[in-house]
């Protein structure tokens, strides 16, 4: 079936690098993209999105990406901090869809060494 | 502002028990969502409220699991009979429009975690 997933489960950076965080999905239909970062102990925290019509959106310190050709979702974290060490889920939007349109991804570790 | 607050934010309860997870939302959105999140793992859908409408069930893992939204705001989680396997983080969570979308995203609690013994 169509689902949302990452190619990578753990990541380590050192702080001060920049990191990337991907995601693949597989529902062309699928009209927004989210990406949530996770603290330990913590709910979902809202980053950032991004619409299917765009294919690059800018935060503070962090871009993300849509590939819609090869159905491909990144996140970038510029000048990694320690703060930045939790886990990032992507999410898929599907207009009409049942579990209320969203479906996550299953997450990347990110970890930071000082 | 008050972001979305989950009670309790521990429960521990012996199996064949039943518990009620309460959810109160960002004041004036209108959909509201429960997760379920195991140890180490990504977010399960339960159900969706959207405003007025019939809720979406369709993640319900069972029957002994229910809920309900009372004058569109505050929700409530009941699991009955519990078991072992429902051990786990609940989340709730809300969003301004009647569906999540572009500029009006999920704002999430920080969960219960409820252990079954």
């Amino acid at each position: 079936g169509e689902s949302v997933g990452l190619h990578l489960p753990t990541l380590s950076v050192q702080e001060g690098d920049n990191s990337i965080i991907n995601c693949a999905y597989s529902n062309s239909a699928s009209d927004y993209f989210i990406w949530y970062k996770q603290e330990s102990g913590k709910g979902p925290q809202f980053i950032i999105d991004i619409r299917s019509n765009m294919d690059k959106r800018q935060g503070q310190r962090v871009t993300v990406l849509l590939n819609k050709t090869v159905k491909h979702l990144s996140l970038q974290i510029a000048a990694t901090q320690p703060g930045d060490s939790a886990v990032y889920f992507c999410a898929e939007n599907i207009s009409g869809g049942s579990q209320g349109n969203l479906i996550f991804g299953k997450g990347t570790k990110l970890s930071v060494k000082p | 502002g008050a972001g979305v607050s989950q009670s309790p934010s521990n429960k521990v309860t012996e199996k064949g028990k039943d518990v009620e997870l309460r959810c109160d939302p960002i004041s004036g959105h209108t959909a509201l969502y429960w997760y379920r999140q195991s140890l180490g793992q990504g977010l399960e859908f339960l159900i969706y409220f959207q405003g007025n409408s019939a809720p979406d069930k369709s993640g319900l893992p069972s029957d002994r699991f229910s809920a309900e939204r009372t004058g569109g705001s505050v929700s409530t989680l009941t699991i009955q009979r519990t078991q072992q396997e429902d051990s786990a983080v609940y989340l709730c969570a809300s969003s301004l429009v009647q569906q999540s979308s572009y500029n009006s995203p999920l704002h999430f609690g920080n969960g219960t975690r409820l252990t079954v013994t």
